[in-house]
């Protein structure tokens, strides 16, 4: 098993760009979630997701998409990249009410 | 939401046992108490859960006070390895705060 994956590791976006952040997992886990990290700080909680064509608002959603169209995979996108989106962003998966299992994260940094 | 507290950071010598401690006074009776540690930047790791019994797998024990209040943490040997962010959590929520830095001296 891969485990949890991550794409890109780092990204450089200028103020307006979108993109998307990528992730993956291979052990069939419905539930999965995404953090983001800013310096010094806990994870928070962007979005998370406990089944395919299932997702909801964790605390602090805006300015992120997120869908669920297959078990494996759960991408975030950011509409218009803000300097204030600069952060570290991490996947995790688990199966329900289980333990959750990390991705590597992306490093994200908006000019 | 089940809301908890840590210490900011502790030192701890190698080889010796620690104990970090954590405050759930709010924790409801069918939340788990999860702890993970971030080493450096990379993805938080799993150490171990519990519901209300004491916990120990290979990597450290848990144990639990019998109102669910609070818990603690225990690393039996540490290692300078186990220098990391050691962050409690009560699940489901998965919220994390700022966790304990520890540091451990040789």
């Amino acid at each position: 098993n891969a485990g949890v994956t991550q794409t890109p590791k780092f990204q450089v976006l200028k103020t307006g760009q979108s993109m998307t952040l990528q992730c993956a997992q291979d052990m069939n886990h419905e539930y999965m979630s995404w953090y983001r990290q800013d310096p010094g700080m806990g994870l928070r909680l962007i979005h998370y997701s406990v089944g395919a064509g299932i997702t909801d608002q964790g605390e602090v959603p805006n300015g992120y998409n997120v869908s669920r169209s297959t078990t494996e995979d759960f991408p975030l996108r950011l509409l218009s990249a803000a300097p204030s989106q600069t952060s570290v962003y991490f996947c995790a998966s688990s199966r329900l009410q289980e333990t959750q299992y990390f991705g590597p994260g992306t490093r994200l940094l908006v000019l | 939401d089940a809301k908890t507290t840590q210490p900011p950071s502790m030192d701890c010598a190698e080889g010796r046992a620690a104990n970090l401690p954590c405050n759930h006074s709010t924790i409801s009776g069918n939340e788990y108490v999860y702890w993970y540690r971030q080493i450096h930047s990379q993805g938080p790791q799993y150490i171990i859960h519990g519901l209300k019994n004491n916990e120990t797998n290979e990597m450290a024990s848990l144990i639990i006070t019998e109102d669910r209040k609070s818990s603690t943490l225990i690393l039996p040997h540490a290692t300078l390895r186990d220098t990391a962010v050691y962050y409690c959590i009560v699940r489901p929520r998965m919220r994390f705060g700022a966790g304990t830095r520890l540091t451990v001296k040789p």
